[in-house]
Order: C-alpha cells, then structure tokens, then sequence
C-alpha cells in the first residue's frame, strides 16, 4: 500500500539553527498538509499546500517556518531559527485529488528536538 | 472558536471488553468526521463519517454520526491488547483545521489489559 515516508525520523538541533524536515507523499496525491503533536498534546494543524502554493495556515505557522515542494516528489518543512517550543513531533500528510476529501494519509512522522 | 472534545481522556479495560469512545464537535463548515488510531506515532485512518445515523463497521470496531447532536461515537467489541492506542476524532472543515483539513481532538487514550 503506498505510503507517506518522511525524514529524518528524528532530529535534534540547537535552538537558533534551521531545520529542513523532508517527506514524500503519496504519488497521485495533490493536496499535502504538515501537522505538528508536541509531547502529551493534541495534533495541531500547520499549513496545507496545493498546486504549489500555501491554501491555508494557521496561527503557529509564522515567518519561521516555510513550505516548499522542489521537485515532482518531495514536500519539505524549513524552521528557519528554532526556538526550545518547535521541540515536537512534525507530520505530514497527503490525499488525493477526488473522493473523499479529508482522509488524510500521515507519515510516520519526524521528532524534533531543540536544545 | 471551533472546537472537539472527546471523552473519557483515558480509558483502562480488560481484554474482552466492550468500549465506547465519544466525540462531540462544533466545526464551521462541517463536511465529515474521521477517527484515527495512534499509536507510537502517525495517526492510521479507521473511519470517515458523513451522513447521521448511518454505522460503519470494521471488524470489531464500528462508528456512528449524530450530525444533529454534532456528536459521534467509537465502538470497540471484544477488546485486544492490539487495541490499545490513543483514538483522535477529526471533523473536517474550514476552520481551524485548514482548507481540507482536519481539527482534531486531544484524543482517548485507551488501554487494554490482559
């Protein structure tokens, strides 16, 4: 069954430095989405992305972070100064172009940590 | 403010148990609620419910939509070790959730004991 990949798995970085976190939807999809979890929290929306622009984001997403789709395959997150609060588990998601249109497919997910 | 509220926020049982996990919602724009399962990491895709009244099934795990109560319900039969995970509810909307995204709850973390 295809998958949502993303990488690193895990990641730890000092604070005030940039972070790339990469994931690889799922091929025939449109619509990508990122998600954050922080430790012992409920999942929290960031940003959706489609036909290789922003479609929306929310309030967590400030001038920090940034989304990009480079290629035909890749969907990347950059945190470009981390602060000690980006410390969580980032997920990407991804779905299709028609049908049902918020079953989202999820990565496995990538674990930040900044000290 | 949209917001989903699930309850109990934990749940500890016996293997064989039955379970009822419930979410209630208020979303703009409502289109549909999924439930996922997470367990170590990524959320896995269980259900999408659009219409009220009508009880999806899988296996031993089935749900249902009250799109008039703005409520729904998670039920597990004959619980399993394997069952154990946290299960986040999901509507989707407009709001707070992104375009075609998904708000989701804090989630009821269950725990199944042999």
């Amino acid at each position: 069954e295809p998958e949502v990949t993303q990488t690193p798995s895990h990641q730890v970085t000092q604070m005030g430095q940039e972070v790339i976190l990469r994931c690889v939807p799922i091929s025939n999809h449109l619509y990508f989405y990122w998600y954050r979890q922080i430790l012992g929290q409920k999942v929290e929306f960031l940003v959706s992305f489609y036909n290789n622009e922003i479609s929306e984001k929310s309030e967590i997403f400030d001038d920090q972070f940034s989304v990009e789709r480079p290629d035909g395959s890749n969907f990347t997150l950059k945190i470009r100064s981390t602060k000690l609060e980006d410390s969580a588990m980032y997920f990407c998601a991804s779905r299709g172009p028609q049908g049902d249109r918020e079953k989202l497919f999820f990565g496995s997910g990538t674990q930040l940590s900044v000290l | 403010e949209d917001k989903v509220v699930q309850s109990p926020l934990s749940l500890v049982v016996h293997e064989g148990d039955t379970v009822t996990l419930n979410c209630s919602y208020e979303v703009t724009n409502f289109r549909s609620l999924l439930w996922y399962k997470q367990e170590k990491k990524a959320p896995t895709f269980l259900f999408m419910l659009t219409s009220s009244g009508i009880e999806k099934k899988s296996g031993r795990l089935s749900s249902i939509l009250d799109k008039k109560e703005l409520f729904s319900i998670l039920n597990i039969t004959a619980t399993q070790t394997g069952d154990s995970a946290i299960y986040l509810c999901a509507p989707g909307g407009l709001s707070g959730g992104g375009a075609d995204g998904l708000t989701f709850g804090k989630g009821t973390h269950l725990i199944i004991q042999p």
